[in-house]
C-alpha cells in the first residue's frame, strides 16, 4: 500500500520567504508527526497530531513555524519569514493509532528545504 | 527531560566482522526503545524495538537487549554486509503519557560503512 508522502521532495527559498511543506500520512493512521533533521541538531521533533488536533507543538522553534491538519489527514507545515537556519529535511512520520509508545512510525522520504 | 545518546561514528568494517553501535538513555517511566535505519537515498524505518526491560528486538539478523539496570539499548549484528552500510538512530518514545506520548526522542546517528 501507499506509503507516506512529502511534497515537494526538494525547496529552495529566498531568506525571508514563507514555505509551505505538505504531508500524506497513511490511510487511516490517526498520530502524525513533524521532525526536523539537521546536521547541527540532529533529528528533532517538531509536533505532534492526534487527528486534527496538536496536543504537542512543544518541538516547533519559534513563532514562524505552524502546523495544521485537515480532515484527520494531510498536513501543512509552514514556516514564515525563513531564515538560513531552517535550512534541513523536514520529516513526516504517521502511525496508525493514538500515539501509542510502542506503536511504529511510518516515516516519509523527507523535503529538503535550503534557504539561500 | 528524554535524551538518546549514541557512540560516535562513524564506524567502518569489513565484510562478516561483528558490529556493536552503544546506545545509552535518559528518561522517567519506562519508555519504548527502537532502532530506525536510514539507507542512502531512502526514508527511515524501523530495524527493530523493544517494549519493556529484558525484551530483545531483532531483525535482519540485528538484535538488541532493552537493559533497564544500565539504561541501554545497544545494536549488535554477529556478520555484517556490504548491503548494511546506512545510518542507524537508536530512539525512545515516553511511556509516560499525556500529550507527549509517542513523540520520538532520537540518538545523533551513527554512520556505518561495511567494505567488501
Amino acid at each position: 500500500g501507499a506509503g507516506v508522502s512529502q511534497s515537494p521532495s526538494n525547496k529552495v527559498t529566498e531568506k525571508g520567504k514563507d514555505v509551505e511543506l505538505r504531508c500524506d500520512p497513511i490511510s487511516g493512521h490517526t498520530a502524525l508527526y513533524w521532525y526536523r533533521q539537521s546536521l547541527g541538531q540532529g533529528l528533532e521533533f517538531l509536533i505532534y497530531f492526534q487527528g486534527n488536533s496538536a496536543p504537542d507543538k512543544s518541538g516547533l522553534p519559534s513563532d514562524r513555524f505552524s502546523a495544521e491538519r485537515t480532515g484527520g489527514s494531510v498536513s501543512t507545515l509552514t514556516i514564515q519569514r525563513t531564515q538560513q537556519e531552517d535550512s534541513a529535511v523536514y520529516l513526516c512520520a504517521s502511525s496508525p493509532t493514538g500515539g501509542g509508545g510502542a506503536n511504529e512510525q511510518y516515516f516519509g522520504p523527507g523535503t529538503r528545504l535550503t534557504v539561500t | 527531560g528524554n535524551s538518546v545518546t549514541q557512540m560516535e561514528g562513524p564506524v567502518t568494517l569489513s565484510e562478516e566482522a561483528f558490529l556493536t553501535i552503544n546506545c545509552t538513555y535518559t528518561a522517567t517511566g519506562y519508555p519504548s526503545l527502537f532502532w530506525y535505519v536510514q539507507y542512502p537515498g531512502e526514508g527511515l524505518q524501523l530495524l527493530l524495538k523493544a517494549t519493556k526491560a529484558d525484551d530483545k528486538g531483532s531483525n535482519k539478523g540485528f538484535e538488541a537487549t532493552y537493559r533497564k539496570e544500565t539504561t541501554s539499548f545497544h545494536l549488535e549484528k554477529g556478520s555484517v554486509q556490504v548491503s548494511d552500510s546506512a545510518v542507524y538512530f537508536c530512539a525512545l518514545s515516553s511511556s509516560a503519557g499525556g500529550t507527549s506520548y509517542g513523540k520520538l526522542t532520537f540518538g545523533q546517528g551513527t554512520i556505518l560503512t561495511v567494505h567488501p
